[in-house]
């Protein structure tokens, strides 16, 4: 079945600082990836897609391309700000390994960003 | 103009009660979901429905009964309830069962059995 694999944390940043959380996966065929936020006290917010190799999904600064050679989707950003203080979850669905519309979600990274 | 709605919010209840998380959205989405999120922060698809019928059912235990009386409405009825099912459970939407579809999830209704 599909699994996916990110890095664990807590992460703890300086603003300003360069940010790269890691996302590998596994999967069958062709899955689409996502990245979802979760601010303190929240729900999920999706914070970027890709749904074919080569893609990349951005926003709010974020990027994350989606490399089906190496079957990874690592979220970038260049410059933290504290209101990024969040858990990012990577996330996958379809392929030929599980149910098309079922997310398989990483365990979670917290990203702390200090002023 | 909230998207997705769960009520309640908290929910504070005795092993062995039975109890119920209701969920609405008025994105006119046509598939829905419920999540549960453990202490440790990891989410679990627990059921998904699409078109008012089951579509995914995560062996989860019979305890566990969602309805979803049309559409725009999941609910989660809880039986017995034991220790074990302190979690955050979400309800989520999207508009099909495409792998692309982004989901919309609520804002989480944290249950805490005593």
């Amino acid at each position: 079945g599909n699994s996916v694999t990110q890095m664990e944390g807590p992460v703890t940043l300086s603003e300003e600082a360069f940010l790269t959380i890691n996302c590998t996966y596994t999967a069958t065929g062709y899955p689409s990836l996502f990245w979802y936020v979760q601010y303190p006290g929240e729900g999920l917010q999706l914070l970027l897609k890709a749904t074919k190799a080569d893609d990349k999904g951005s926003n709010k600064g974020f990027e994350a391309t989606y490399r089906k050679e190496t079957t990874s989707f690592h979220l970038e950003k260049g410059s933290v700000q504290v209101s990024d203080s969040a858990v990012y979850f990577c996330a996958l669905s379809g392929g030929s390994g599980g149910s098309n519309y079922k997310l398989t979600f990483g365990k979670g990274t917290l990203l702390t960003v200090n002023p | 103009d909230t998207a997705v709605s769960q009520t309640p919010k908290y929910l504070v209840t005795q092993m062995g009660n039975d109890k119920s998380i209701k969920c609405e959205q008025n994105l006119g989405h046509d598939t829905m979901y419920w999540y549960k999120q453990d202490s440790k922060k990891f989410l679990k698809i627990m059921f998904s429905y699409n078109n008012k019928e089951l579509i995914i059912n995560e062996t989860v235990p019979n305890r566990f009964s969602p309805k979803s009386p049309d559409k725009a409405h999941l609910n989660l009825h809880i039986n017995s309830l034991e220790l074990g099912d302190s979690a955050v459970y979400f309800c989520a939407s999207s508009l099909g069962t495409g792998s692309s579809y982004e989901q919309y999830f609520g804002p989480g209704t944290r249950l805490t059995v005593t």
